[in-house]
């Protein structure tokens, strides 16, 4: 199992309706997890932080996270075309203080 | 400046030479990573310092491959006898401090070795 896994996608979800990214994660990663949003071309830019187990509320996103299922979400309401990018999923490696990426779930939200 | 600064942004280079990549982290942010993406693949984790230090070098992928951090600000990234290989997306992230805080990336330099 990797590490820190994604569905590559693309999902696409119209205008208005809510965007739901997922991501699994294997024992080796911990403690902390990371939502990135990379455009084409940009670097990844920070959009959550989640720690411990609940949901986690920022505006228009809410982050999830189960440990014991070892998931975590990201939920976009009312999407947006300009949220049509890639999301990163990124947890801690345990033990260690590098940040181990999932390969990105790319959305495309249609006006 | 307010977030982590990269240079340069763009950095075309013959195979074999020597390239030298730089890196200013967010002001009072103690903790510097260097991460890379290649074309279609995720970000890889290169080194990371905590002050002037790097305590885990296990991503560098060949000896070709070095770093340093002075006065706990500024980094470089030198790569030697570059390969088709190294051209990649050379990110530089930072952090308050190692407390698995959040890490806050660079616009990166897009390298192409020829």
């Amino acid at each position: 199992q990797k590490e820190v896994e994604q569905n590559s996608g693309p999902l696409s979800v119209p205008e208005g309706a809510i965007a739901s990214l997922n991501c699994t994660y294997s024992d080796r990663v911990s403690q902390s997890f990371f939502w990135y949003r990379q455009y084409s071309g940009k670097s990844p830019e920070l959009i959550m932080s989640i720690y411990s187990n609940g949901d986690k509320e920022d505006g228009r996103f809410t982050a999830q996270l189960n440990k014991a299922s070892q998931y975590v979400s990201l939920l976009i309401r009312d999407s947006q075309p300009s949220d049509s990018a890639t999301y990163l999923c990124a947890a801690t490696e345990r033990g260690f203080q590098k940040l181990v990426f999932g390969t990105g779930t790319r959305l495309l939200v249609s006006p | 400046g307010a977030g982590v600064s990269q240079s340069p942004s763009n950095k075309v280079t013959e195979k074999g030479k020597d390239v030298e990549l730089r890196c200013d982290p967010i002001s009072g942010h103690t903790a510097l990573y260097w991460y890379r993406q290649s074309l279609g693949q995720g970000l890889e984790f290169l080194i990371y310092f905590q002050g002037n230090s790097a305590p885990d070098k296990s991503g560098l992928p060949s000896d070709r491959f070095s770093a340093e951090r002075t006065g706990g600000s500024v980094s470089t990234l030198t790569i030697q006898r570059t390969q088709q290989e190294d051209s990649a997306v050379y990110l530089c992230a930072s952090s308050l401090d190692l407390n698995n805080q959040p890490q806050h990336f660079g616009d990166g330099t897009r390298l192409s070795i020829l």
